[in-house]
């Protein structure tokens, strides 16, 4: 079935990596754009990046730009977000979401973040 | 990147109908037919119910409907379940080509 799966997430210290991955399957990988979502302990969702299906472009929230980068691997049917220089602030659930529109036949929508990962816990603290 | 406005809570009684708003502006839901709606229970990944406005993706009740008008789209749930009962989220694209996430509503069913 069409899946996303991360992982990734764990403890680290203000101003350090982290590197998060979103196995998919069950779908073409490569067809489709794909977006990081976050979600703070208790708060909403906050967008935090895009990337399309042939990692052509990279589109960042206010938020991350510059510390994080997006990225995947067709070959893996992977994408990841290598986060640097950590803030507290950047403490959340991170979930990997597949844009709704597919790119070889031009069906569905960039509006639709319509399948999600069950999101990996990213806690920064010293 | 403000995050879209929406009622902290709303709440109905089983059978009912409700609406939430998602205000932002011109840049973002008023300038695109690309606002999208999502479900979340606690502990769970969010699940959409909209996308484009007004499409359900297949699988989504048709108690769920959504509209816009200028830079205000509106999720209207009816016929209330105790189900119902989660989290929703919009979301609009940008015209700093990212995308934009409602700080979120909480329906409670009475």
């Amino acid at each position: 079935q069409v899946q996303l799966v991360e992982s990734g997430g764990g403890v680290v210290q203000p101003g350090g990596s982290l590197r998060l991955s979103c196995a998919a399957s069950g779908f073409t990988f490569t067809t489709y754009g794909m977006h990081w979502v976050r979600q703070a302990p208790g708060k909403g969702l906050e967008w935090v990046a895009f990337i399309r299906y042939d990692g052509s472009n990279k589109y960042y929230a206010d938020s991350v730009k510059g510390r994080f980068t997006i990225s995947r691997d067709n070959s893996k049917n992977t994408l990841y977000l290598q986060m640097n220089s950590l803030r507290a602030e950047d403490t959340a659930v991170y979930y990997c979401a597949r844009s709704g529109r597919n790119y070889y036949d031009r069906s569905g929508s960039d509006s639709a973040f319509d399948i999600w990962g069950q999101g990996t816990m990213v806690t920064v603290s010293s | 990147q403000s995050a879209l406005t929406q009622p902290a809570s709303v709440s109905g009684s089983p059978g009912q109908s409700i609406t939430i708003s998602c205000t932002g502006t011109s840049s973002d839901v008023g300038g695109y037919n690309y606002v999208s709606w999502y479900q979340q229970h606690p502990g769970k990944a969010p699940k959409l119910l909209i996308y484009d406005v007004t499409k359900r993706p297949s699988g989504v009740s048709n108690r769920f409907s959504a509209s816009k008008s200028g830079n205000t789209a509106s999720l209207t749930i009816s016929g209330l379940q105790a189900e119902d009962e989660a989290d929703y989220y919009c979301s609009s694209y940008t015209s700093s080509s990212t995308w934009v996430f409602g700080g979120g509503t909480k329906l409670t069913v009475l």
